[in-house]
């Protein structure tokens, strides 16, 4: 069974600061998405990376997909109330292998 | 856009009920997902379905069934609801290809009393 290990579990930080969370793995994927899931939703795609090495951005978000294509990191300047949420990292082919999860919460 | 439809947003039910939640999904997708998601434990497969007809035991399927009888329609049943069922569910579809990307349902929140 494939696992992702999302890090940190928890992140309380204020208004302006940056973030960084990760998503590792033993296992090689060949893509990895990133999900962000409000309170009382269903997770919604933020992005999708395939290539080893490969940065994406998205507004003030930073996704970037480890050269082995183990591992991914996402980057958040300046953060905002907005960004409250459940961060969720998937990769995987069939079954859909999601991390627990890093719980973010800004404050204004 | 895809859309992925929960019919139900919070459903309170009692134990030894059955109980159906449905998902609907708008883009002639052939993959369909059941989650259930719980605090500290993440998301969970409890089922899955390449097409019609077809259905496959996800990570904990046991208590559950489900029925795909329409491409667009993906059923989830708790044939006899207990207390240890009470989650959030979660239904999504999944488009062709590589780095095929899932649509996740609003969810529906169960409580079995």
């Amino acid at each position: 069974t494939q696992l992702l290990e999302q890090s940190p579990q928890f992140l309380s930080i204020q208004e302006g600061e940056n973030l960084t969370v990760y998503c590792n793995s033993s296992s090689v994927f060949s893509s990895l998405q990133w999900y962000r899931q409000e309170p009382g939703e269903g997770p919604v795609l933020l992005v999708t990376v395939v290539t080893g090495g490969e940065v994406k951005k998205l507004k003030r978000l930073t996704f970037q997909f480890g050269d082995a294509r183990k591992d991914s990191s996402l980057h958040i300047t300046a953060a905002q109330p907005g960004d409250t949420g459940l961060y969720l990292c998937r990769g995987g082919s069939e079954k859909l292998v999601f991390g627990k999860g890093t719980k973010l919460t800004v404050n204004p | 856009d895809v859309k992925v439809t929960q019919s139900s947003r919070y459903l309170v039910k009692r134990t030894g009920e059955k109980v159906f939640l449905e998902c609907v999904q708008d883009m002639d997708h052939e993959n369909m997902f059941w989650y259930r998601q719980d605090p500290g434990l993440g998301l969970r497969l409890i089922y899955f379905s390449y097409d019609v007809k077809m259905k496959e035991k996800g990570d904990i399927p046991e208590g559950y069934s489900v029925s795909r009888e329409k491409k667009e329609r993906f059923s989830l049943i708790l044939e006899s609801a207990s207390t240890n069922q009470t989650s959030m569910y979660l239904c999504a579809s999944r488009s062709p290809g590589q780095g095929a990307s899932y649509t996740f349902g609003s969810g529906t929140r169960l409580t079995v009393v």
